[in-house]
């Protein structure tokens, strides 16, 4: 079974600033990423996810992951942040050999200060 | 395409009574999942159906709980008899098959219970 580890369950950074969400995992098994992002009442949305291939992944409005299996970690990144970007921030993983089930973890509440 | 359409959105009800939440998922998608969301415990995973049928339920809290998905436009949450400790944003998810695995899940915008 997998499972997943935010350190951080809220991240306060000034606007412009570079920001990192940490996400830890643990598996058995190869696995998939994900990162969601969820803003105030509305619905999670995927920011970016690795299947395959090079470990540093580009999302959309500029956030960034890197994998790293030995470390098994898959943190978030973004250089400068806006105010935009507040919002709860999910860090997800699915098994390689039976992805049907994602398991998120328990979040990462990001407030971005102006 | 309009997205994973849940109704109702919000909806307060009294403990005791029967609460039946909708989810229209995107068209041609194969999977549909049911989370709920609360501070304490998160996001869980309740329920998965593909193509209709229920894979996984193991998330489902009691027997209060039941879903179904009669086609493959419309699924069903119910709760009977509904306590106060249910009271959670619920949301749906869709999502397509792609090289035998379920791709990106995409969300409903939630339905927000309050059972009083």
């Amino acid at each position: 079974a997998q499972s997943v580890t935010q350190l951080d369950s809220q991240v306060p950074v000034f606007e412009e600033a570079p920001v990192e969400l940490r996400c830890n995992y643990s598996s058995s098994v190869s696995v998939y990423l994900f990162w969601y992002v969820q803003y105030p009442n509305q619905g999670l949305q995927l920011l970016l996810k690795y299947l395959s291939g090079s470990t540093l992944v580009k999302g959309i409005n500029g956030f960034e992951a890197e994998f790293n299996k030995s470390q098994t970690s898959f943190h978030l990144r973004k250089p400068s942040v806006h105010i935009s970007d507040t919002a709860e921030y999910f860090c997800a993983v699915s098994d390689k050999t039976s992805y049907d089930k994602v398991i998120f973890g328990p979040g990462t509440s990001l407030s971005v200060i102006p | 395409d309009a997205g994973v359409i849940q109704s109702p959105r919000h909806e307060v009800t009294e403990m005791g009574q029967e609460v039946t939440l909708r989810c229209k998922p995107i068209s041609g998608h194969d999977y549909l999942f049911w989370y709920r969301q609360t501070m304490m415990r998160g996001l869980e995973l309740l329920i998965y159906f593909n193509n209709n049928v229920p894979i996984d339920d193991s998330g489902m809290p009691e027997d209060r709980f039941s879903a179904k998905m009669p086609n493959a436009s419309f699924s069903t949450l119910k709760i009977q008899p509904s306590e106060p400790r249910d009271s959670a944003v619920y949301f749906c998810a869709s999502s397509p098959y792609q090289s035998g695995r379920a791709e990106t899940q995409y969300f409903g915008p939630g339905t927000r219970l309050l059972v009083l």
